[in-house]
């Protein structure tokens, strides 16, 4: 069975700090996602990310892939409020007769302050 | 062009009534996934469908939830004699093919009183 879990689960920053999100996962997957969700709204995403080595950019955000250890990283560099949301990865669930179905780990409450 | 659309957006049942929850995919999508978020946790996956056919329910809780695509397009996630336990945000979710990128619905929040 596949697991997703992430950490910290919570956390606090302050404005122009530099933070790493983990993402660990239990079992071999193909594709890696992670997402962003603010209060009351659905799920945007940020990152595809699909093989060994991968890394996008995208603003101030950083996600990486290594496959090997089953682990994923999202690197917020120099925080703005503006950041402030829930992240989720989630791992697509390729066996067991698994019709691709994304499994989310709990999600980090990123709050930055000034 | 237009996103996954949801309806209702909200729903408030009394514990034991029969809910009806309508998804949109986007115009297009063969693939067609519905989860379920409860406060604080990330999303499960409820069940799977492959233009009009569930190819996957496994994730489904109970045998009071039922879903359907009868033409392909527009599903129906239906619940019936609602508990407390349902009262989560039930999110829909289409794609080109299984193996293709996600797209979310803003979400149906269901709460059981």
């Amino acid at each position: 069975e596949l697991k997703v879990e992430q950490n910290p689960l919570f956390l606090s920053m302050q404005e122009g700090k530099n933070y790493t999100i983990y993402c660990n996962y239990s079992t071999t997957s193909d594709r890696l996602y992670w997402y962003r969700q603010d209060p009351g709204k659905s799920l945007e995403s940020l990152f595809v990310l699909l093989s060994n080595g991968a890394v996008k950019q995208e603003g101030r955000l950083m996600a990486s892939l290594d496959t090997k250890a089953r682990l994923s990283t999202l690197h917020i560099t120099a925080a703005v409020h503006d950041l402030s949301a829930t992240y989720f990865c989630a791992v697509k669930d390729s066996y067991g007769g698994s019709q691709g179905n994304l499994i989310f780990g709990k999600g980090t409450k990123l709050s930055v302050k000034p | 062009g237009a996103g996954v659309s949801q309806s209702p957006r909200y729903k408030v049942a009394k514990r034991g009534q029969d809910v009806a929850l309508r998804c949109d995919p986007i115009s297009g999508h063969v693939s067609l996934f519905w989860y379920q978020q409860a406060l604080g946790q990330g999303p499960e996956f409820l069940t799977y469908f492959q233009n009009e056919a569930q190819l996957d329910k496994s994730g489904l809780p109970s045998d009071r939830f039922f879903a359907e695509r009868p033409e392909g397009s527009v599903s129906t996630l239906k619940i019936q004699r609602t508990q407390q336990e349902d009262s989560a945000v039930y999110l829909c979710a289409s794609g080109r093919g299984w193996d293709y990128e996600q797209y979310f619905g803003p979400g149906t929040r269901l709460t059981v009183t």
